[in-house]
């Protein structure tokens, strides 16, 4: 099993500013995922990010708003751009295995 | 397009008796994974159950059995015995596009969710 961390836990942000999330893998995996839980509601997936090439996004979101670095394989940032109130979410990173995803504890961001 | 549907919002059940969570969805795959994730406040997300979809037999985890109907896909979670620690966001996971049999791990779809509530 993958044991993931996620920094920061939460964050209080002005809007307009923008804030990069960590996520660090304690083993080597080839495919992270981004996901967005806004409140009250499911998990949409933002982006799958592949070490050594370019993020691939889900419809609906674009890398100038969710710009995305995999500089190695244990490590991947989200960054939100520009933030609105409506980015208010939990952004959680996951990792697959051949068994099942594992999730991070998720990084509460909330946007005034 | 891969869809899932959680019919029911909210779930009550009394500590110790037993309830069923429903999900379906829509895959044109034929062999793949079904997964269900709980997520307790803490918002960490806990796997508590996996099928395989070319497996006749459902999975049982402990008080945790799914009912899967492929040909309906129908993939429902009863929980046994129902304790004051199971209330949580429980997700029914079909994977997502392109998701072959020997990668469980391709990206998930998600279903709205379903909060269960246990009453002591």
């Amino acid at each position: 099993s993958a044991v993931i961390s996620q920094k920061p836990s939460r964050d209080i942000c002005q809007r307009g500013t923008s804030l990069t999330i960590q996520c660090q893998v304690d083993s080597q995996v080839t495919m992270m995922f981004w996901y967005r839980q806004q409140p009250g509601q499911s998990l949409t997936l933002i982006a799958t990010a592949n070490q050594g090439s370019e993020a691939t996004y889900e419809s609906g979101f674009v890398i100038d708003k969710f710009p995305i670095s995999r500089p190695n394989l244990t490590f991947s940032t989200l960054t939100v751009s520009n933030m609105s109130p409506e980015d208010s979410s939990i952004y959680l990173c996951s990792v697959p295995d051949p068994n099942e995803q594992f999730f991070g504890p998720g990084t509460r961001l909330t946007v005034l | 397009a891969q869809t899932v549907t959680q019919s029911q919002p909210e779930m009550s059940v009394q500590e110790a008796e037993t309830v069923t969570l429903s999900c379906t969805y829509d895959t044109s795959e034929s062999d793949y994974y079904l997964f269900w994730y709980k997520q307790p406040p803490s918002r960490q997300m806990i796997l508590v159950i996996r099928q395989e979809a070319y497996k006749q037999q459902n999975a049982t985890e402990n008080r945790f059995s799914v009912n899967f109907q492929k040909a309906a896909k129908s993939f429902s979670l009863k929980i046994s015995d129902s304790q004051l620690g199971d209330a949580a966001m429980y997700f029914c996971a079909p994977p997502g596009l392109s998701a072959p049999l020997n990668n469980a791990g391709n990206m998930l779809t998600f279903g709205g969710g379903t909060r269960l509530m246990v009453k002591p």
